[in-house]
C-alpha cells in the first residue's frame, strides 16, 4: 500500500480562524513532509519530520504550525493565515534513510482558501 | 549549486504520438532522479526512479526514462500519447550529500495533448 491520505480535501476558512489539516500514512515510513504549491508551480518544502521529531523548517510563517504525534499522522495547525496563504498543502512520506529516503509518496493534497 | 532545469513550460502533442519531457540537472555526482505527475488539483503520483544500474528505467502507464550521465539528462519518454496523459510533469532530483534534504523539483512541463 502506497497511499498517503489528507483531509479534508478542500478548506475555507477566514483570515482569524482555527483549523488544522491531516495526513495519514500506513507504510511505515519514518520521515514526513508537508509541502506548499500554488498554482502552475512545484511544490515548495515547508516541514520534514524525521523520526516523529522536526528536521528541517523552511523558515515558515508561525502561524503554520506542524505536529507529528504518531509515526503514522502528521498535522498542520494554521491560525491567522492570510489570503497569500491559499495554496494546494501536499503532505508525503518516505523511508527516513538511504536511497529510498529521496523517494517520496505524496497525499492527494488539501486545498485550502482563505478569505 | 545544485539545481533542475525543465527547459519546456508547454508541451502539446497529438494524441497517439510520441513524447519527450526534457530534465537536466547541475551537480557534481550522480543524484537521484523522478519524475512524478500531477493532475488537475490532485498530489503528485510518482511515474519512475533512477537510483543506479541500468540507465533505461520502466515506469506506469506506459512511461520510461533515460539517464544520460554525459548530459545531465534524465528524459522522459512515451511512444504514445493518450488524451489522459494530459497533466503537469514534474522532474525531481535527490542530491545525497548535496547538504539538502529531500528532493529538489523542477518548474514543471505542462502537456496538452490535441485530438
Amino acid at each position: 500500500d502506497t497511499e498517503v491520505t489528507q483531509t479534508p480535501k478542500h478548506l475555507v476558512m477566514g483570515m482569524t480562524n482555527k483549523k488544522s489539516l491531516k495526513c495519514e500514512q500506513h507504510m511505515g515510513h519514518r520521515a514526513m513532509y508537508w509541502y506548499k504549491q500554488k498554482a502552475k508551480k512545484p511544490p515548495e518544502l515547508m516541514f520534514v519530520y524525521s523520526y516523529e521529531k522536526l528536521s528541517i523548517n523552511e523558515s515558515v510563517p508561525s502561524r503554520f504550525s506542524p505536529e507529528c504525534p504518531n509515526s503514522s499522522l502528521l498535522n498542520l495547525h494554521l491560525h491567522a493565515l492570510q489570503p497569500e496563504d491559499s495554496a494546494l498543502y501536499l503532505c508525503a512520506s518516505s523511508p527516513p534513510t538511504g536511497t529510498e529516503h529521496y523517494e517520496q509518496y505524496f497525499g492527494p493534497g488539501t486545498r485550502l482558501t482563505v478569505t | 549549486a545544485q539545481s533542475v532545469t525543465q527547459p519546456d513550460i508547454h508541451i502539446t502533442v497529438s494524441e497517439g504520438a510520441s513524447l519527450e519531457l526534457r530534465c537536466n540537472y547541475s551537480y557534481g555526482a550522480t543524484p537521484y532522479l523522478f519524475w512524478y505527475v500531477q493532475s488537475p488539483g490532485q498530489g503528485l503520483q510518482l511515474l519512475l526512479k533512477y537510483f543506479s544500474g541500468d540507465t533505461l528505467v520502466q515506469g506506469i502507464k506506459g512511461f520510461e526514462a533515460e539517464f544520460k550521465r554525459s548530459q545531465s539528462s534524465f528524459n522522459l519518454r512515451k511512444p504514445s500519447v493518450h488524451w489522459s496523459d494530459a497533466a503537469e510533469y514534474f522532474c525531481a532530483v535527490g542530491f545525497p550529500g548535496g547538504g539538502a534534504d529531500g528532493l529538489t523539483f523542477g518548474k514543471g512541463t505542462h502537456l496538452i495533448i490535441q485530438p
